[in-house]
């Protein structure tokens, strides 16, 4: 679908290994997130940046590192200090940081770490 | 931080009946409440979002109530169908740092049963 693109769909990696998420968007959004879902957890969220060349830690930031070097794009690292890397996660979009605006949602990817 | 609680985890209706699902949150400054909706496989998206200064709020079939002073949100499904089985979210938005994030609940899947 169009806005919020996520790569790959599913990925696979070995403990230990570093694995970098992709998410593009053509909204032309300010505002970008990464959400982690588990089963029965919800959305929580790791990481957001407001504005290019910043970003700010959400409620489990630990073991992730972003960027954002340009505004359409938003990668997620997953490090090998992450415990349970393995769950789904979601980017976001939405125009600014106001209370209302709505967040668009990616894909999804889905990654499994043994 | 805000912390949602939402209620039920899951919820069965047979079509045609009602589903309402209840959240509460924690932080009294929280001024926006948001739904979203997840189907199976796909992505969150948004249904519904009331504001604080509104009481309820009408779409079609779905509507939200709000009471500020109980600090707990509801969202209403009349005339269910198959097609609202989903994951459903709330979530709440409220300031801080320069900036507003949403902190969701831990969602509530609903099954409309034929």
């Amino acid at each position: 679908d169009g806005g919020i693109t996520q790569s790959p769909k599913y990925l696979f990696r070995k403990e230990g290994q570093n694995v970098t998420l992709s998410c593009e968007q053509n909204l032309n959004h300010d505002a970008m997130y990464w959400y982690r879902q588990d089963p029965g957890q919800g959305l929580r969220l790791i990481y957001y940046s407001q504005i290019v060349n910043d970003f700010q830690k959400g409620d489990i930031a630990e073991g992730y590192s972003v960027s954002r070097e340009k505004k359409e794009s938003f990668p997620l690292t997953v490090t090998s200090a992450q415990k349970n890397p393995t769950a789904f996660y979601l980017c976001a979009s939405s125009a600014g940081t106001a209370p209302n605006s709505p967040l668009h949602f990616g894909n999804g990817t889905r990654l499994t770490v043994t | 931080g805000e912390n949602v609680e939402q209620h039920p985890s899951t919820l069965s209706v047979q079509e045609g009946d009602s589903a309402v699902i209840k959240c509460t949150y924690s932080d009294s400054a929280s001024n926006y409440f948001p739904w979203y909706k997840q189907e199976l496989g796909k992505r969150p998206q948004l249904i519904i979002d009331i504001r604080s200064n509104v009481g309820e709020k009408k779409d079609q079939r779905i509507a939200v109530t709000l009471n500020k002073t109980a600090k707990h949100f509801s969202l209403h499904i009349t005339e269910t169908q198959p097609e609202d089985s989903a994951v459903y979210f709330c979530a709440a938005t409220s300031p801080g740092a320069g900036s507003y994030q949403l902190t969701f609940g831990k969602g509530t899947k609903l099954s409309v049963i034929p």
